[in-house]
C-alpha cells in the first residue's frame, strides 16, 4: 500500500466548477505538499501545511492531522487550472518529498 | 532573484555514453534535492545534498549514479553507462533549510537511443 493516496485521479470539470482534490496518507508527516504540474512538464510549489487552513487566490489547502487527510479545493475553476495536482509528504523528520500519484484535472470551457 | 536552474533543458545520449546533468539552486539555498519521473509515472525521491555533502541517497540507485554539490559550483547529477530504463524527466528542486517549500527547476528531459 502507497504511503500516499490521491483521488480521484483523473477529473474533468467545467470551468466555474468547484473542484476538490483528495489525499489520504498512512504515515507520521512532518509538513504535507500541494503541487501543480504544467503540461509542458514544469512544478510549481503551490501549498505546504502542517496544519489547519490556507488560501491563496482561488486555492485553498485543508488538512486534518488526526484524520490523515488533506484537501485542495479550487473555486470558480477556469481551463488555466488543467494541470496535475500532486500531494507530497515530509515523513516523519525526512526533508525528501515522497510523492503521490497525482491528480490530472481538465477544466473546459 | 532567479529561480532554480537546470540545464540542459533536454539531453540525448547513446546506451552506455554519460550523462551529466546540472541544478544552480536558487540564491541562499543550500539544500538540494534530485527527483526523477519516468514517463507516465510519479515522482521519486533519489539524493539529498547539503553543501559538499551527500544527506540522504536512499533513492539513488547502488550503481552508475553518483550526485555531487561542490563549495563552488552547480549539484551535478552523474549517470554512467546509460540504459534506455534511464530515460526520464529529472528534477532538481532546491530550499533553504529543512521541511520547507521546495522550489523546482525546469527538469531536464533525458532520452536514451
Amino acid at each position: 500500500k502507497n504511503e500516499v493516496e490521491q483521488s480521484p485521479q483523473n477529473l474533468t470539470a467545467q470551468e466555474g466548477e468547484f473542484i476538490t482534490i483528495n489525499c489520504s496518507y498512512s504515515v507520521g508527516i512532518s509538513a504535507l505538499h500541494w503541487l501543480q504540474q504544467h503540461p509542458g512538464g514544469g512544478i510549481v510549489s503551490l501549498f505546504m501545511l502542517s496544519s489547519g487552513k490556507k488560501k491563496h487566490g482561488r486555492l485553498i489547502a485543508t488538512i486534518n492531522i488526526q484524520e490523515k487527510h488533506s484537501s485542495l479545493h479550487i473555486t470558480a475553476s477556469h481551463p488555466r487550472d488543467s494541470a496535475v495536482y500532486i500531494c507530497a509528504l515530509n515523513t516523519g523528520t525526512a526533508s525528501k518529498l515522497t510523492f503521490g500519484t497525482g491528480t490530472r484535472l481538465q477544466v473546459t470551457l | 532573484n532567479a529561480g532554480v536552474m537546470q540545464n540542459p533543458r533536454h539531453l540525448v545520449r547513446r546506451r552506455g555514453q554519460e550523462a551529466r546533468l546540472r541544478c544552480s539552486p536558487m540564491k541562499g539555498h543550500s539544500h538540494v534535492y534530485w527527483y526523477r519521473q519516468l514517463p507516465e509515472e510519479g515522482l521519486k525521491f533519489m539524493v539529498y545534498l547539503q553543501k559538499e555533502n551527500i544527506i540522504d541517497e536512499s533513492g539513488m540507485p547502488k550503481e552508475r549514479f553518483s550526485a555531487e554539490f561542490p563549495k563552488e559550483g552547480p549539484s551535478i547529477l552523474r549517470i554512467q553507462q546509460v540504459v534506455r530504463g534511464d530515460s526520464a524527466a529529472y528534477f532538481c528542486a532546491s530550499s533553504p533549510r529543512t521541511i520547507y517549500e521546495q522550489y523546482f527547476g525546469p527538469g531536464t528531459r533525458l532520452t536514451v537511443t
